[in-house]
């Protein structure tokens, strides 16, 4: 199975700033089929990216999704308060379909 | 507005079994796959199993085969997981996820999740 790691697992910033979120996979995810989840504590999660780039419904224009083959990262352009969460990244191009552990953004 | 509403959960003793349900509304729920995804306390998310939107097909994470069945009901909106020999390690909040489409393995909507514990 594809094992994806994700760095840093801790990131400290203040809001408005740039916020820089790696996912790597242990081998290339095809058709770039990754997508990115937010999970606030005591919440599900919930869909931010899919198709490596693609903002799900709903998503403000801050969060945008790179990357192919097996480096993608997650971007929030400036960071609001209710985006300090746990981001994670899932790839389901191959089965089993799996995620990353995660990479908590909290507030400095 | 879709809602996912799972239950079930509890208190098992380790080799015990327990049946979640999650029932679906907001949505055609028989046009699309659903899938279980589960967290351990304090850990990351782990893919359980999956099931087409014709209940045809399913497929089911290593950790679990053999011992967990996915099904569902169309006449009642209802997604189900029977998990049997349960272990400790099957503690964890278990989420029930509608598939973006028919088996495409990304989750665009969660329920709120059913907390199932194994322990003596």
């Amino acid at each position: 199975e594809i094992v994806l790691t994700q760095s840093p697992g801790t990131l400290s910033l203040s809001p408005g700033e740039r916020a820089t979120l790696s996912c790597r996979a242990s081998q290339s995810v095809s058709s770039s089929y990754l997508a990115w989840y937010q999970q606030k504590p005591g919440q599900a999660p919930w869909l931010l990216i899919y198709g490596a780039s693609s903002r799900a419904t709903g998503i403000p224009d801050r969060f945008s999704g790179s990357g192919s083959g097996t480096d993608f990262t997650l971007t929030i352009s400036r960071l609001e308060p209710e985006d300090f969460a746990v981001y994670y990244c899932q790839q389901y191009g191959s089965s089993p379909t799996t995620f990353g552990q995660g990479t908590k953004v909290e507030i400095k | 507005e879709v809602q996912l509403l799972e239950s079930g959960g509890g208190l098992v003793q380790p080799g015990g079994s327990l049946r979640l349900s999650c029932v679906a509304s907001g949505f055609t729920f028989s046009s699309y796959a659903m899938s279980w995804v589960r967290q351990a306390p304090g850990k990351g998310l782990e893919w359980v199993s999956i099931i087409s939107a014709a209940g045809s097909n399913t497929d089911y994470a290593d950790s679990v085969k053999g011992r967990f069945t996915i099904s569902r009901d169309k006449s009642k909106n209802t997604l189900y997981l029977q998990m049997s020999s349960l272990r400790a390690e099957d503690t964890a909040v278990y989420y029930c996820a509608k598939d973006a489409g028919n088996w495409k393995r990304y989750f665009d909507y969660w329920g709120q999740g059913t907390l199932v514990i194994v322990s003596s």
